[in-house]
């Protein structure tokens, strides 16, 4: 029931842009978003309903495709104050959380 | 506007001793859930306590236990641990049970067993 993040790590130049993708092999009832940064805890993002209501920040979007059990996490116009491991945290209606193993974003000066 | 607490921030055990985690809710918050994350893979789900109560529990054995008092601050307790309980133990908050609120992390405790 692991949630499956792609890609697994990526490198960008400050001022790119990034899309982080998770896939269920279930129906998702919502999708979460955390940003940790090494040695820190994780901080939310974003969150995403099934029926479209999303909770998060003005800064990065998200899209949520019911009918693809995917969520996707767009960061534009990188800063390097971006740079972490990204998490995708899922539920099925259980009000269990269940998070991907993380996708590493670096972003270079 | 206090945060998430986690205390200890450090702890080192040895294998089959028994240990307590601590944590207080951010100001506001009713609902704790607990997680483990090993080096390099995201926070796994323990259990999660509301109105004193466990209400939802992953995939973990009986010697992970916990408890939640009526400030709303809760313990994890760890029974026989195994080098494999090396980890960090996370704390969230968040204001009810349902997964359409966010949850605001602690910073952890590093529990190392040797």
């Amino acid at each position: 029931q692991q949630p499956v993040q792609s890609p697994q790590a990526v490198i960008l130049r400050e001022g790119e842009d990034a899309v982080i993708n998770c896939s269920s092999s279930k129906a998702l009832y919502s999708v979460h978003w955390y940003r940790q940064k090494h040695g820190e805890a994780p901080i939310f993002l974003m969150i995403l309903l099934k029926g479209g209501e999303q909770k998060g920040h003005d800064k990065i979007s998200a899209s949520f495709n019911e009918k693809k059990q995917q969520s996707s996490l767009y960061l534009t116009a990188s800063q390097l104050s971006y740079s972490g491991t990204y998490f995708c945290g899922t539920d099925y209606r259980d009000d269990k959380i269940i998070f991907g193993k993380g996708t590493r974003l670096h972003i270079l000066p | 506007d206090a945060g998430v607490t986690q205390s200890p921030t450090h702890l080192i055990k040895t294998r089959g001793q028994q240990v307590t985690l601590r944590c207080s809710p951010k100001s506001g918050h009713d609902t704790v859930s607990w997680y483990q994350q090993a080096l390099g893979q995201g926070p796994q789900f323990i259990f999660q306590y509301y109105e004193e109560e466990e209400r939802q529990r992953g995939n973990f054995p009986d010697r992970f236990s916990g408890h939640q008092f009526p400030n709303y601050s809760s313990e994890l307790n760890v029974n026989a641990l195994l080098l494999g309980d090396s980890a960090l133990y996370l704390c969230a908050s968040s204001l009810g049970i349902g997964s359409n609120q966010p949850q605001h992390f602690g910073d952890g405790t590093r529990l190392s067993i040797l």
